[in-house]
């Protein structure tokens, strides 16, 4: 069954600081994706990742997967108050095509 | 293009009692899958439907069960409610590609 892993847990980041949030699973995942939720609400879907290799930006988010490695990160760079949340990262393996998520990673964005 | 839609939004109820949300799936999306995620921690499976039958369920007890209806919507019964129960309930929809989740706003029940 996969397990999902992230570190770290809390993540208090400086503004325009650079920061990476790891993602390891244990098994093989067909796909993997990154989500963040605000205090409260759902989840906002932000990266699909599909095969070994891909990278992915938007604005200030860049995510990678590494399939050998079994891992993928979640870089943030000069990081600004508004990506304060809750990041989880989530592997989808099964006919189903279950999700499972990891603990998530709660980044706070101070000044 | 509407999204997903829960209801209700908040819910309170008693334990041993029964409760059942609802879920709208996105247009063009057939597959319906429910999570719960408690407070602080990554939303758990529960199951999944698809042609109005389960395929897959998680590590939940038989007091959570489901049903789909031909227009792809869903529902989450959940009978002899525990304290434990207490958590945010999300439904996501899926193409049939599975190329991305589209998760709907949750339903906060709390069970007191």
């Amino acid at each position: 069954e996969l397990k999902v892993e992230q570190n770290p847990l809390f993540l208090s980041m400086q503004e325009g600081k650079n920061y990476t949030i790891y993602c390891n699973y244990s098994t093989t995942s067909d796909r993997l994706y990154w989500y963040r939720q605000d205090p409260g609400k759902s989840l906002e879907s932000l990266f699909v990742l599909l095969s070994n290799g891909a990278v992915k930006q938007e604005g200030r988010l860049m995510a990678s997967l590494d399939t050998k490695a079994r891992l993928s990160t979640l870089h943030i760079t000069a990081a600004v108050h508004d990506l304060s949340a809750t990041y989880f990262c989530a592997g989808l393996t099964g006919t189903a095509s279950k999700l499972t998520f990891g603990t998530g990673t709660r980044l706070q964005v101070t000044l | 293009d509407a999204g997903v839609t829960q209801s209700p939004t908040h819910l309170i109820k008693t334990r041993g009692q029964q409760v059942t949300l609802r879920c709208s799936p996105k247009s063009g999306h057939d597959t319906v899958s429910w999570y719960q995620q408690a407070l602080g921690q990554g939303p758990q499976f529960i199951f999944q439907y698809y042609e109005e039958e389960e395929r897959q369920r998680g590590n939940f007890p038989d007091r959570f069960s489901g049903h789909q209806f031909p227009n792809y919507s869903s529902e989450l019964n959940v009978n002899a409610l525990l304290l434990g129960d207490s958590a945010l309930y999300l439904c996501a929809s899926s193409s049939p590609d599975r190329a991305g989740y589209t998760f709907g706003s949750g339903t906060r029940l709390t069970v007191v």
